[in-house]
């Protein structure tokens, strides 16, 4: 139990472009995703809070209409990055809380998405 | 506001030798801490977490942590080093709102 998937695993896209990723909570509900930016050999950052049928929360820095977020049902957000420049190349994973579960839980992470901006 | 230091980017162990990976944090609060590993190209696979209660907490593939409040620290290890141990580890807090801010990691190689 406890799998969270991203699509796509890797994109390669032309500057300018805008690129879309989905994360989805196979098993469970999640009222709560996180985003996060990994750049190579780097920790994982941060990049914004996803809450079902709410607008996101983003952490200081990061441009909210640049890397837009939906999260639309208790199974699947979206992070779609507009007009992509080659320094938003980077790896991108989402992590998701079960909605079902009291106090403090584990975040389930997906396996990441690839994005590499020419 | 909270932070994690992972001492040592890197590690090289010999198979079947001691594995310890440290670990500081800083909360204002009692923290939630958390131990994950990473395989190259790969998402985050939890292998142990403190939440309340037992201090030295016991984890997947034989890794286990101990939580000692007056030295703020939370160290990873494992008795015997396998060459599936190679990968990255990171050590997060949580915080309020279930956020996690995670250490710099520390890449372990194993060598045989």
């Amino acid at each position: 139990g406890a799998v969270v998937s991203q699509h796509p695993s890797r994109v390669i896209c032309k500057s300018g472009t805008s690129v879309k990723i989905e994360c989805r909570s196979l098993d469970f509900q999640a009222t709560t995703m996180f985003w996060y930016r990994q750049f190579p050999k780097q920790s994982l950052m941060l990049m914004a809070t996803s809450n079902e049928g709410s607008k996101a929360t983003y952490e200081q820095g990061v441009e909210k209409d640049k890397f837009l977020i939906n999260h639309a049902s208790l199974t699947l957000s979206t992070l779609t990055v507009t007009s992509a420049h080659p320094e938003d190349s980077s790896f991108y994973i989402c992590s998701a809380r079960d909605a079902l579960a009291g106090g403090y839980n584990e975040q389930f992470f997906g396996p990441g998405t690839r994005l590499t901006v020419l | 506001a909270q932070s994690v230091t992972q001492l040592g980017s890197h590690v090289s162990v010999s198979e079947g030798a001691l594995v310890l990976l440290r670990c500081n944090y800083s909360s204002s609060v009692p923290p939630y801490l958390f131990w994950y590993v990473q395989y190259p190209n790969q998402g985050l696979q939890l292998l142990l977490k403190y939440t309340t209660g037992a201090t030295l907490v016991k984890g997947i593939n034989g890794f286990e942590a101990e939580f000692k409040k007056s030295e703020t620290s939370f160290h990873l290890t494992k008795p015997s080093a396998h060459m599936s141990d190679a990968a990255e580890y990171f050590c997060a807090v949580g915080a309020l709102g279930n956020k996690l801010t995670f250490g710099g990691g520390t890449r372990v190689l194993v060598k045989p």
